[in-house]
């Protein structure tokens, strides 16, 4: 069946150290990947996306890694700040669906 | 600009009684999805609407049902609602809603005594 999993549920880092939260997905016909963060109390915020034709994209402190292979996504946070403690979740489409699936969620927290 | 915006932001209800949750999305944007979200886990798609038809639905019971109107506005109806009902309801807009990043409201918390 389809599902979309996290290696670890928690993260903490050190502020200005980066950050690497990893994703495994099961469904090999997947070809649409997204990050979001989520905060308390708010909705999902988009990241960043990648397509099934790329093995990375860079974003604003932001770079996601695709690795069809073993079908494995990752999300690296440069230079981690306060602000980017959250819930962060991967979610993956296949083309012509029409719905995201998304995984449990990493919550990453900073350490001053 | 204005993002997808979700009314009421929180609702308490009892058990066996209906909620009508409403959404609004990014002008411009045409389909609208409707996602639970339970506490300590990902969202789970529930529907998604195009040009006021329903184009896909999660595994939800019958008792969830939901409409878009002409001006790509949406309303999520859960009826005889139960415990396992409580979770935060997302919506989400994009132009197509095929191959896109969905772009998210904060959510309506809805609890279920």
């Amino acid at each position: 069946g389809e599902s979309v999993g996290l290696h670890l549920p928690t993260l903490s880092v050190q502020e200005g150290d980066n950050s690497i939260i990893n994703c495994a997905y099961s469904n090999s016909a997947s070809d649409y990947f997204i990050w979001y963060k989520q905060e308390s109390g708010k909705g999902p915020q988009f990241i960043i996306d990648i397509r099934s034709n790329m093995d990375k994209r860079q974003g604003q402190r932001v770079t996601v890694l695709l690795n069809k292979t073993v079908k494995h996504l990752s999300l690296q946070i440069a230079a981690t700040q306060p602000g980017d403690s959250a819930v962060y979740f991967c979610a993956e489409n296949t083309q012509g669906a029409q719905k995201l699936v998304f995984g449990q969620g990493t919550r990453l927290t900073i350490n001053p | 600009d204005a993002g997808v915006t979700q009314s009421p932001t929180h609702l308490i209800k009892t058990r066996g009684q209906q909620v009508t949750l409403r959404c609004s999305p990014i002008s411009g944007h045409k389909s609208v999805s409707w996602y639970q979200q339970v506490l300590g886990q990902g969202p789970q798609f529930i529907f998604q609407y195009y040009e006021k038809e329903e184009r896909g639905r999660g595994n939800f019971p019958d008792r969830f049902s939901a409409r878009q109107f002409p001006n790509y506005s949406s309303e999520l109806n859960v009826n005889a609602l139960l415990l396992g009902d409580s979770a935060l309801y997302l919506c989400a807009s994009s132009y197509t809603g095929l191959d896109e990043k969905l772009f998210f409201g904060s959510g309506t918390q809805l609890s279920v005594l």
